[in-house]
């Protein structure tokens, strides 16, 4: 069972510009979210898509947006990249609320 | 705010010793706890879940979960130099009445010394 894919590995930006990342969960997994995780503040948990609806969002301003696919596959974009924006990316993905989350490699974003 | 706390480490013990990891979080809500193992430029392996109060057991990995205390550990018998990597709790958040987000502690650096 292939297990969660996200695309691409690695980018590098430029400030100001936008970037999208995408996530394919493991197949019957309908919950993706996506976390971005930087040395000073951990993990930390941006949204949570369920068939196609965003059921739960962090604490992230609203250049951070999702949406997700009838396929249950996620993107990801970010607007207007800043310095700060620089980290892994991980999106994980769960059948159902409340149960076993498993990530993807993530994508490393480093914005220049 | 809710909060879920880890000792930063580093955690040093000598290979074949037992590592104890240790997280407190502060939703009495929670329902969901779980153990990730993330390797330096990797991302986090789920390791163990646990749902209960009282032990897990899963090979030489043992999560403890006390609600009350609001309290879960992981106990690794006979840690290996492989097991050195850093062991993030997480525990499901409950916004909305949703637990579809998991709040995560910084992480414990463990160190297993040959």
């Amino acid at each position: 069972k292939a297990g969660v894919t996200q695309t691409p590995r690695y980018l590098i930006k430029t400030r100001g510009q936008q970037v999208t990342l995408s996530c394919s969960p493991i197949s019957g997994h309908r919950s993706v979210s996506w976390y971005q995780q930087t040395p000073g503040q951990g993990l930390q948990f941006l949204f949570e898509y369920f068939s196609e609806t965003q059921r739960n969002k962090g604490n992230f301003p609203g250049r951070f947006s999702g949406r997700q696919f009838s396929n249950s596959r996620s993107e990801m974009n970010v607007s207007t990249l800043e310095l700060g924006d620089s980290a892994l990316y991980l999106c994980a993905s769960k059948v159902r609320e409340n149960t076993e989350a498993f990530f993807g490699q993530g994508t490393r974003l480093t914005v220049v | 705010q809710k909060e879920v706390e880890q000792n930063s480490g580093p955690l040093s013990v000598p290979e074949g010793a037992i590592a104890s990891l240790n997280c407190t979080y502060s939703d009495r809500v929670s329902q969901s706890f779980f153990w990730y193992r993330q390797y330096s430029g990797k991302s986090p392996e789920l390791i163990m879940s646990i749902y209960s109060n009282g032990d897990k057991e899963d090979g030489r990995f043992t999560a403890q979960l006390n609600k009350a205390s609001q309290y879960v550990s992981l106990l690794i018998r006979d840690s290996q130099p492989s097991d050195s990597a850093t062991y993030l709790c997480a525990v499901n958040g409950n916004y909305g009445g949703s637990q579809g987000n998991l709040i995560f502690g910084k992480g414990t650096k463990l160190s297993v010394k040959p």
